[in-house]
């Protein structure tokens, strides 16, 4: 099947710092990209849909200024908390839409991301 | 909007136990598409199944198995003859459509299951 890597795994950042996560599409292009958030024993909870070459889609209460998701590619998004925070730290995983399907997509590994 | 419960949130079982994970969703779509994933204590989902609308047979792949149920808005998930293996998080999900005519996916809650030796 189709393979989506995030990068890094896992981050241990200081409280202030900003932290990039990527996205790519190894074997096929994503005109769509999905960024969840899952804290510890919830569920995934969507943050904001990354369209190739345009602006993000933010869901309801999630704060674009402290998201900023960048989809410059077909095969790449990235998405970057700024200025973290300890209420931060959450698993972060991203999708994949296959470019041309409307409903297939295939999940990334996550990011764990710990604000100190 | 739509909404997905997964009344279950943690069931333990012993092996060879057959289990059944729920899941009762609601929408206002004609059409519109259902999953399970899978995940393990890695945090990596595992795509299970993606089940359309239209499509009410039921399916069985080895040792699970799926209902889907229109009439009940169910799709409920078997495993038979569970392992230990089989331990981690199941959640069910359904489409949503979105601007650009993609769908993007609301989660249940999920539900834990347990597999002891």
């Amino acid at each position: 099947g189709a393979v989506v890597s995030q990068h890094p795994s896992r981050v241990i950042c200081k409280s202030g710092t900003s932290v990039k996560i990527e996205c790519r599409s190894l074997d096929f292009q994503a005109t769509t990209m999905f960024w969840y958030r899952q804290f510890p024993k919830q569920s995934l909870m969507l943050m904001a849909t990354s369209n190739e070459g345009s602006k993000a889609t933010y869901e309801q209460g999630v704060e674009k200024d402290k998201f900023l998701i960048n989809h410059a590619s077909l095969t790449l998004s990235t998405l970057t908390v700024t200025s973290a925070h300890p209420e931060d730290s959450s698993f972060y995983i991203c999708s994949a839409r296959v470019s041309g399907s409307r409903v297939e997509q295939f999940f990334g590994p996550g990011t764990r991301l710990t604000v100190l | 909007a739509q909404k997905v419960t997964q009344a279950q949130t943690e069931i333990s079982v012993v092996e060879k136990e057959d289990v059944t994970l729920d899941c009762v969703y609601e929408t206002r779509d004609t059409t519109y598409y259902l999953f399970w994933y899978k995940q393990p204590p890695s945090g990596e989902l595992v795509f299970l199944i993606r089940r359309n609308s239209f499509d009410e047979q039921n399916e069985i792949s080895g040792r699970y198995s799926w209902n889907f149920q229109k009439s009940t808005s169910s799709f409920n998930f078997t495993i038979t003859a569970s392992q230990v293996v089989d331990s981690a998080v199941y959640f069910c999900a359904l489409s949503e459509p979105i601007q650009g005519g993609s769908e993007k996916l609301v989660f249940g809650k999920g539900m834990k299951l347990t597999v002891n030796p």
